[in-house]
């Protein structure tokens, strides 16, 4: 069973364009973190939201906290080739002993 | 800044043989997680260590060992290697909770 359900799993679009990454769970996380991996490396934090309708940004990247800590979004404005990359949501579990990680979605920025 | 160390990037084993990867997880670093991500799949939780204790586990072969040492490196150690076990292997840490830091992964691949 997977927790958290990340939609699309795949993007290709082009630079310049706006996308948002949905990431949704019917369970309740204390906090959520965003994920930005290369290829054959390890998973990059971006964001930690704890608080239900939070909102951060960073530079182009907006990150939003659903109000009942089960979904988030990333937006990402403007996007340029260097945002390709699989992005992967991770929710926190109510031990904090480990992260529950989405499906994730793979985007593609062409020039 | 010192990251997350881990050791081999790259390992082949054939079938029924027995493979050990290490982590060095970022100095003061209370915390160990690995996880293994198998072609296109999302992280998947096999274990973690806080204060060299167990704390959680996931979805860890029972062939599959690890532990944290006096020095907080950990050790996964995984016996009888199956085909299926191929993925990248990677190692983060903690402090309090907050976001992982993750290695760069061993790919191992079993023939």
């Amino acid at each position: 069973t997977q927790l958290l359900e990340q939609s699309p799993q795949f993007l290709s679009i082009q630079e310049g364009e706006n996308l948002t990454v949905y990431c949704n769970s019917s369970s309740v996380f204390s906090s959520l973190q965003w994920y930005r991996q290369e290829p054959g490396e390890g998973p990059v934090l971006l964001v930690t939201v704890v608080t239900g309708g939070e909102v951060k940004k960073l530079k182009r990247l907006t990150f939003q906290f659903g109000d009942a800590r089960k979904d988030s979004s990333l937006h990402i404005t403007a996007a340029q080739t260097g945002d390709t990359g699989l992005y992967l949501c991770a929710g926190e579990s109510d031990t904090g002993n480990q992260f529950y990680f989405g499906t994730g979605t793979s985007l593609t920025v062409i020039p | 800044a010192a990251g997350v160390i881990q050791s081999p990037r790259h390992l082949i084993k054939e079938k029924r043989e027995t493979a050990t990867l290490k982590c060095y997880p970022i100095p003061r670093h209370d915390t160990v997680y690995w996880y293994q991500q198998g072609p296109g799949q999302d992280p998947q939780f096999l274990i973690s260590f806080y204060e060299k204790m167990q704390s959680d586990k996931g979805s860890i072969p029972d062939r599959f060992s690890a532990q944290q040492f006096s020095d907080y490196h950990s050790e996964l150690n995984m016996s009888s290697l199956e085909l299926g076990d191929s993925a990248l292997y990677f190692c983060a840490s903690s402090l309090f909770r907050d976001g992982y830091t993750f290695g760069s992964g061993t790919r191992l691949t079993v023939v």
